[in-house]
Formats: C-alpha cells, sequence, structure tokens
C-alpha cells in the first residue's frame, strides 16, 4: 500500500529552537493532517488543512498544505522537552474511499 | 469521557495460538479502523468499517480477521499468530464527516 514520505526521520534539537518537517507524496490528497505521538500513547490529532495552501497554526505549531496538493510541512517555534514524541502527517486521498494513507514519521528529540 | 479503549495494553503470546484485541468506543462513530505501527514504517491500515456489518480490507489484512457486529466494538482476530504479527496495534473511530480519527493508547504484541 502507498505510504508518505515524511523527514527527517528523527531528529535531536536544543530546547528553544524551530523545527521544521515535512511530508511529500507522488499522489493528491484532500485534506492532510499532523499528530503526535506521546511515547506510550496513541497519536492525537494536531492540526487539519483542508485546501491547497493553506496555512493553519496551533500555538506554537503552524502546518502548510502545500499549493499542488501533494506535500504538508510542520513547524515548531521555540521548543520544549514536551515537544518530544512522533509526528506523523496523513493525507486523505482524494478518489472515493476517503481513505487516510499515514507517513512513518519524526521522531523528535529535544535536549534541555 | 470520550475515547476509544482498547483491550489488552501488552500481550506476550505463542506462535499459533488464537487470540482477540477488543476495541471499544463510546462516542457513536460510524467509522472504525485497525492499523499496526512498525519501526520505520509509520502506520499501516489493517482493516476498517464504515458501519455495522460493514468492514474492508486495509494495505496490510493477511493473518487477521475483523468483525463489526456491534457499532461500538470492533475486535480484531488473530486465528494464529505468527512471529511477523509482533507490532504495536491501533484502534481508531471517526464520525463519517470528521477530519482524522481518534486513537486508543494501543496493544502492545509479541509473538514468539
Amino acid at each position: 500500500g502507498q505510504q508518505l514520505n515524511q523527514s527527517p526521520q528523527s531528529m535531536f534539537i536544543q530546547e528553544g529552537e524551530d523545527v521544521s518537517m515535512n511530508c511529500t507524496s507522488s499522489s493528491i490528497f484532500n485534506t492532510w493532517l499532523w499528530y503526535k505521538q506521546d511515547p506510550g500513547e496513541g497519536p492525537v490529532l494536531l492540526i487539519a488543512l483542508y485546501k491547497a495552501g493553506e496555512l493553519t497554526s496551533n500555538g506554537r505549531l503552524t502546518a502548510q498544505f502545500g499549493i499542488t496538493r501533494k506535500d504538508s510541512f510542520l513547524n515548531i517555534s521555540a521548543s520544549i522537552p514536551s515537544d518530544v514524541g512522533i509526528y506523523f502527517c496523513a493525507g486523505q486521498e482524494s478518489s472515493g474511499t476517503y481513505k487516510y494513507i499515514f507517513g512513518t514519521g519524526t521522531r523528535l528529540k529535544v535536549l534541555a | 469521557e470520550a475515547q476509544v479503549t482498547q483491550n489488552p495494553r501488552y500481550l506476550i503470546t505463542v506462535t499459533g495460538k488464537k487470540l482477540t484485541v477488543t476495541c471499544s468506543q463510546n462516542m457513536n462513530h460510524e467509522y472504525m479502523s485497525w492499523y499496526r505501527q512498525d519501526p520505520g514504517l509509520g502506520l499501516r491500515q489493517i482493516y476498517y468499517s464504515m458501519n455495522v456489518e460493514v468492514t474492508d480490507k486495509g494495505d496490510v489484512p493477511e493473518g487477521y480477521k475483523v468483525s463489526r457486529k456491534e457499532k461500538r466494538n470492533f475486535p480484531l482476530i488473530l486465528e494464529s499468530p505468527s512471529p511477523n504479527q509482533t507490532s504495536l496495534y491501533f484502534c481508531a473511530s471517526r464520525t463519517r464527516g470528521a477530519l482524522g480519527y481518534t486513537f486508543g493508547s494501543g496493544t502492545r504484541l509479541t509473538v514468539v
């Protein structure tokens, strides 16, 4: 089955730094979602993007729906230790299935 | 509290011994889905259900069965588990029009 290419796979950053990660696909998606998974828990939805070019913020998080509808990025500003976890992108297929395809994840570790 | 509940959280079993992982949601959601999470592969969909008695295969259905006899429950059945089914499993649910799934806390399965 299809998977989204997410990069980087993992990153270590210093507390206070900004973080950027992205997700790309060969297919067009109707919707992009960004999830965060804390250690030992299930993924939790952070941001949902509805249309091409859309830029949406949620606190220190900002995400954009790529204009080609084949990519998305997530930025985290002024990172803090509780930002540690795995970040997943997910795209909703534009075909009739409306199925969600998940990325491979970006593991973020924040050094205090 | 609105939630998706999976049981058990941890399970170690032997090859070939049938097992069931239960999933229940209290949000009256139509859609339910099972995912497995493996390092470097992200979340891959096993089976999904769009409503009672309506189920369909996801990307990695081999070796799994599901049933949806009631709206709130969506058990995952492994008739003859094998070591390659060792993984972290997530159940998730959403309403028909919602963006994104609500995930359970996960079941870590080890097959020896």
